[in-house]
């Protein structure tokens, strides 16, 4: 059964800072591995999605990495700003049509 | 907008009553998805249907509730006699004929209270 981790479960930073968000799944047996946004009660806004046979993909100041062999995926914030505050999640997508999802990291931009 | 539309977006009913939501995918959009999030926690999957054909369902979907998805276009949830535990934001999602592997598409979601 794939699992889908990501730590810490929330992040403090002042604004401009460069930010790394982690994402660990268990089953490395993935088609592909998708980053989501979502403002506080909100639905999910799509941010990077990465197929298994591609290494990144990036849009404008986010970068989403993936090591399938180790079963990680990085989102990476250039120059963080107030407005990317919000709540970030990690889905993979495997064998069956359905997405597995972490719990997300609360992310909060101090300005 | 060509996005996906939930409609509503908040519903607060009482313990025992049946409620009803809906999804409008993407028009080209032929898989559809609905999925459950807890406060705190992840989506989680609940169903999902190619066309009008509902081909997975989570054990979470217990027998109080039912989705259709008539003629492959909108498609609705069900919960019947709600219990306080189904208070949750109920999440559709859609995607292309290549399935997940094209990634998805979420609406705003329904926030389910039941009081």
């Amino acid at each position: 059964k794939q699992e889908v981790t990501q730590i810490p479960a929330a992040l403090s930073v002042p604004e401009g800072e460069n930010l790394v968000l982690n994402c660990s799944f268990t089953d490395s047996a993935i088609y592909n591995l998708q980053w989501f946004r979502q403002d506080p009660g909100k639905g999910l806004t799509s941010l990077l999605l990465i197929q298994s046979s591609q290494r990144e993909q990036t849009s404008g100041r986010l970068n989403a990495s993936l090591d399938k062999s180790s079963g990680r995926s990085t989102l990476y914030i250039a120059a963080s700003q107030p407005g990317d505050s919000a709540t970030y999640l990690c889905a993979v997508g495997g064998g069956s049509e359905k997405l597995v999802f972490g719990k997300g990291m609360k992310l909060t931009v101090n300005p | 907008d060509t996005g996906v539309s939930q409609d509503p977006r908040h519903k607060i009913t009482k313990r025992g009553q049946n409620v009803t939501f809906r999804c409008d995918p993407i028009s080209e959009h032929n898989r559809l998805y609905w999925y459950r999030q807890t406060l705190g926690q992840g989506p989680e999957f609940l169903t999902y249907f190619q066309n009008e054909a509902q081909l997975e369902k989570s054990r979470l979907l217990s027998d109080r509730f039912s989705a259709e998805r008539p003629k492959g276009s909108f498609s609705t949830l069900e919960i019947q006699r709600t219990e306080q535990g189904d208070s949750a934001m109920y999440l559709c999602a859609s995607t292309t004929r290549g399935g997940v592997g094209y990634g998805y598409t979420f609406g705003s979601g329904t926030r389910l209270t039941v009081v």
